[in-house]
């Protein structure tokens, strides 16, 4: 079982404020995508990332490929009471017929205004 | 476009009873996942179909069964209910296999006393 560690596990900071969420493993991914979820809704995607070394940006929202295709990050600049949520990552490591999404244990973000 | 519909919302059952969770879709995807989210452990597959009359175990199928006699539909049955299965229970479904974005159901929280 492939496994995706998800740091900080929680995280408050004040509206403003710049962030960084991180989601690492020891094993190789094809694609990692980010997620968010809010209470009572089931996740939503944020992006895909496949390449190694890959940047992508969503307005105040930034996602990172590691080189090595076995970490992720995301940074969120000037974070807003809109931006709570809980993120997950998730891995996807499937082969032939059988899926592999590997998801993280997520990082439950609050912003305060 | 009501997307990934899930019922029911909530339920309450005792050890030993059965239920079948629905999830319906309307995208016409091929692609659909039955996930269970516990608290601080992240989403874990439990059984997912490639299209019509296939189903294939995911990570945690122990418990539970499925069936796809359609491809909009893909409902989890729990037999013999055990306080274990205290979670809440997400359908998805993907367009694209490999890379595909996952659309997630609001979720069917179940409880077992």
């Amino acid at each position: 079982t492939q496994l995706l560690e998800q740091s900080p596990q929680f995280l408050s900071i004040q509206e403003g404020e710049n962030l960084t969420v991180y989601c690492n493993s020891l094993s190789v991914f094809s694609s990692l995508q980010w997620y968010r979820q809010e209470p009572g809704e089931g996740p939503v995607l944020l992006v895909t990332v496949v390449t190694g070394g890959e940047v992508k940006k969503l307005k105040r929202l930034t996602f990172q490929f590691g080189d090595a295709r076995k970490d992720s990050s995301l940074h969120i600049t000037a974070a807003q009471p809109g931006d709570t949520g809980l993120y997950l990552c998730a891995g996807d490591s499937s082969s032939g017929s059988a899926r592999q999404l590997t998801f993280g244990s997520g990082t439950q973000l609050t912003v305060l205004p | 476009n009501a997307g990934v519909t899930q019922t029911p919302k909530f339920r309450i059952l005792k050890i030993g009873q059965s239920m079948t969770l629905q999830c319906t879709q309307d995208m016409n995807h091929n692609y659909m996942y039955w996930y269970r989210q516990d608290p601080g452990m992240g989403l874990k597959l439990i059984y997912y179909s490639v299209g019509a009359g296939i189903t294939d175990k995911g990570e945690v199928p122990n418990g539970y069964n499925v069936s796809r006699s359609t491809t909009e539909d893909f409902p989890l049955r729990l037999e013999l209910a055990a306080p274990s299965q205290t979670s809440v229970y997400f359908c998805a479904s993907s367009y694209y296999y490999r890379t595909g974005e996952l659309f997630f159901g609001e979720g069917s929280r179940l409880t077992v006393l």
